[in-house]
């Protein structure tokens, strides 16, 4: 367990309805990071965050999808209008950036997306 | 491109063996490289990093090689234990590090006792 928790850890849902995810970092940790996994691929960037400014956005995130982290700790992912594509697991990963980290950034188990 | 590679996409040893995974990078700009561990089911573990003013790092059981010359990173695992059984992804940041990790596709470890 790295301390990063995520929930729910599996979400069913039919197309064209909207998710949310939540990610909760390791608590000191200023970063946060969003990537998406399919199967048999590693993970794809998709935003991160330091504190409460989204400081960075993959071209993979389409206009559906949106990111944030309002006070700095945990943060969420909304899903608009799914579409079969999107099914995958979507990981979270928190780091502690500045002059007394490491910038490693751990991972959380995922939540496992499937669109019906 | 901009991309991380794997050699192997699969490496079967017997427990106690040295296993070596090996990664080549393409973004002669990159300056900190990770490995992870990832069990089925679960998020990708850090196993450990490396940056780019270095040539090798040491950690409990596993070593981390990078050979810029070549842009080639190698995680070599000792007395490999049947708990290592996992698929492994090299990862690099193009930029600082603390910002997106690129990752490869991963190479997936089979121990047999």
């Amino acid at each position: 367990d790295t301390g990063v928790s995520q929930n729910p850890r599996h979400k069913i849902t039919k197309r064209g309805q909207n998710v949310t995810f939540r990610c909760d970092p390791i608590s000191e940790h200023n970063r946060l990071y969003w990537y998406r996994q399919t199967l048999g691929q590693g993970p794809e960037f998709l935003t991160y965050f330091q504190n409460e400014a989204q400081l960075e956005k993959s071209r993979l995130l389409s206009d559906r999808f949106s990111a944030e982290r309002p006070k700095g700790s945990f943060s969420t992912l909304e899903i608009q209008r799914t579409e079969q594509g999107d099914s995958a697991m979507y990981l979270c990963a928190s780091s502690l950036h500045g002059l007394a980290g490491s910038d490693t950034q751990y991972f959380g188990p995922g939540t496992r997306l499937t669109v019906l | 491109g901009e991309s991380v590679g794997l050699h192997l996409p699969t490496l079967s040893v017997q427990e106690g063996d040295n296993s070596i995974i090996n990664c080549a990078y393409s973004n002669s700009a990159s300056d900190y490289f990770i490995w992870y561990k990832q069990e089925s089911g679960k998020g990708p573990q850090f196993i450990i990093d490396i940056r780019s003013n270095m040539d090798k790092r040491q950690g409990q059981r596993v070593t981390v090689l990078l050979n810029k010359t070549v842009k080639h990173l190698s995680l070599q695992i000792a007395a490999t234990q049947p708990g290592d059984s996992a698929v492994y992804f090299c990862a690099e940041t193009p930029r600082q590090a603390g910002t997106a990790l690129i990752f490869g596709k991963g190479t997936t470890l089979s121990v047999s006792s």
